[in-house]
């Protein structure tokens, strides 16, 4: 099983539509928890950061379940510019060192 | 503010020829420190891991090495690369002992003919 499992779409979705995306994680013992955005070619970087009690960063909002080692992702709203990958990255010590384990990613692609 | 940098952008080597690409942290000490490769259409798959200079965990058995040479340098290397090292290549730190996020430089598109 993998650490970090996502479905790896792609979600086809017209411009104002709400699109969720899940994760699951395996390690029990994780400690944080992310999403990141990956455009094409490039870099991931930071979308926004997940903790228990749920957080919400405009149209996004994210939700991390530790009982269930779950973790989501909801886009309202969504728009053009929102077509990427997105990764759920979780946090944990593993075999004696700490590092940020990446879901293979979540391709959206928002349509006209 | 921190800035990790990241060079080449982009690279074409043939079969058998060494590597080395480097990446240096600046606005941070004694940041953790990540080599990352991402094969076309895959997912990040972690390669090395270093929490100070000198100290390298390898995550994967493979041809590539890498070293910390000083705080914020970290290098990758191999003698002889293989076809299969083509791949999209990511130095990132993080802040050391915390859960917090990683950062990541532009990354190296290493194509290996």
């Amino acid at each position: 099983r993998k650490e970090v499992e996502q479905d790896p779409g792609p979600f086809n979705v017209p411009e104002g539509a709400t699109v969720a995306f899940n994760c699951t994680y395996s390690n029990s013992a994780s400690q944080s928890f992310f999403w990141y955005r990956q455009d094409c070619r490039k870099e991931p970087k930071l979308l926004m950061s997940v903790y228990s009690s749920g957080n919400e960063d405009g149209r996004f909002t994210a939700q991390l379940n530790r009982a269930s080692q779950y973790i989501s992702l909801l886009i309202r709203d969504s728009k053009l510019s929102d077509s990427a990958t997105y990764l759920c990255v979780v946090n944990s010590w593993t075999a004696g060192r700490r590092a940020l384990t990446f879901g293979s990613g979540t391709r959206l692609q928002v349509q006209p | 503010s921190q800035t990790i940098h990241q060079w080449p952008a982009t690279l074409v080597q043939p079969v058998g020829s060494p590597l080395s690409l480097e990446c240096t942290v600046e606005g941070t000490s004694n940041p953790n420190l990540y080599w990352y490769r991402q094969a076309a259409g895959r997912g990040l798959q972690l390669l090395f891991y270093s929490v100070g200079i000198g100290q390298i965990s390898s995550e994967v058995p493979q041809n590539l090495s890498a070293s910390r040479p000083q705080d914020r340098q970290f290098i990758l290397s191999s003698k002889k690369l293989l076809l299969s090292d083509s791949g999209f290549y990511l130095c990132a730190w993080s802040v050391r002992r915390s859960n917090t996020e990683a950062f990541f430089g532009q990354g190296t598109r290493l194509t290996v003919v």
